[in-house]
């Protein structure tokens, strides 16, 4: 059964707009972390931004931030004033205990920030 | 030093060659991966090293063999491979491996190999 899952296959943005990334997740542990990733067309899996399941406020890194909805068991990314550089494939991921920890990816979300 | 570095960066092999992959890092992490990525599809996880101990193979085909020298090496060893092996393969590390929901994993930038 899918764990992780990311509805929008590809998605276009005006730089300087907002962009979110949808991604809903499937588990009954009640211990998991919610990680998203970043990959350009280098390969490189750049992290970005970590939600524990129990933390009670949003996690926010600079222009990324998390709305983390637990009830509904979605954990989608805002990227805020787009940039040029932020086209890329981004990843959301889930790592829980009753998977022995390993990092369970969504299909990801290709994002293109036109100017 | 948060980088995972990976050695070659492209790699282009015949079905009959032995190759090896390599993947080194400086951060004291004693968990490592290796991932294989296919164009447009998420990493999918091979085999995981805990203190220099294989301790996840996720039934990968023994053509395939890991190896952990020390806790800073990683290698992967690639020996008869078939055309459909031809993947971006992704390192990582992370502090620990079975233990704990927040463990950052921190990639490199993979290998691309194409198998002829």
């Amino acid at each position: 059964a899918q764990k992780i899952t990311q509805t929008q296959p590809g998605m276009f943005v005006q730089e300087k707009e907002a962009v979110t990334l949808d991604c809903t997740y499937d588990t009954s542990d009640q211990s998991y972390g919610l990680f998203w990733y970043k990959q350009p067309s280098s390969g490189e899996m750049i992290f970005l931004i970590y939600q524990g399941s129990y933390d009670e406020q949003n996690a926010t890194e600079g222009r990324y931030s998390l709305n983390f909805q637990k009830a509904r068991k979605s954990a989608n990314l805002v990227i805020s004033a787009s940039q040029l550089g932020d086209s890329a494939m981004y990843f959301c991921a889930m790592r829980e205990a009753f998977n022995d920890y390993k990092l369970s990816f969504g299909a990801g979300t290709t994002v293109t920030v036109r100017a | 030093d948060t980088e995972v570095t990976q050695t070659p960066k492209h790699l282009v092999m015949g079905m009959t060659n032995k190759k090896s992959l390599k993947c080194e890092q400086h951060m004291g992490h004693r968990a490592m991966y290796w991932y294989k990525q296919k164009a447009k599809k998420p990493p999918e996880l091979m085999f995981v090293y805990s203190y220099e101990k294989l301790s996840i193979n996720e039934s990968v085909p023994s053509r395939f063999s890991p190896e952990c020298p020390n806790s800073s090496l990683l290698n992967l060893h690639l020996h008869a491979l078939q055309p459909e092996d031809s993947a971006l393969y992704l390192c990582a590390s992370s502090q620990r491996a079975g233990t704990g929901v927040s463990t950052e994993a921190f990639f490199g930038q993979g290998t691309r190999l194409t198998v002829v």
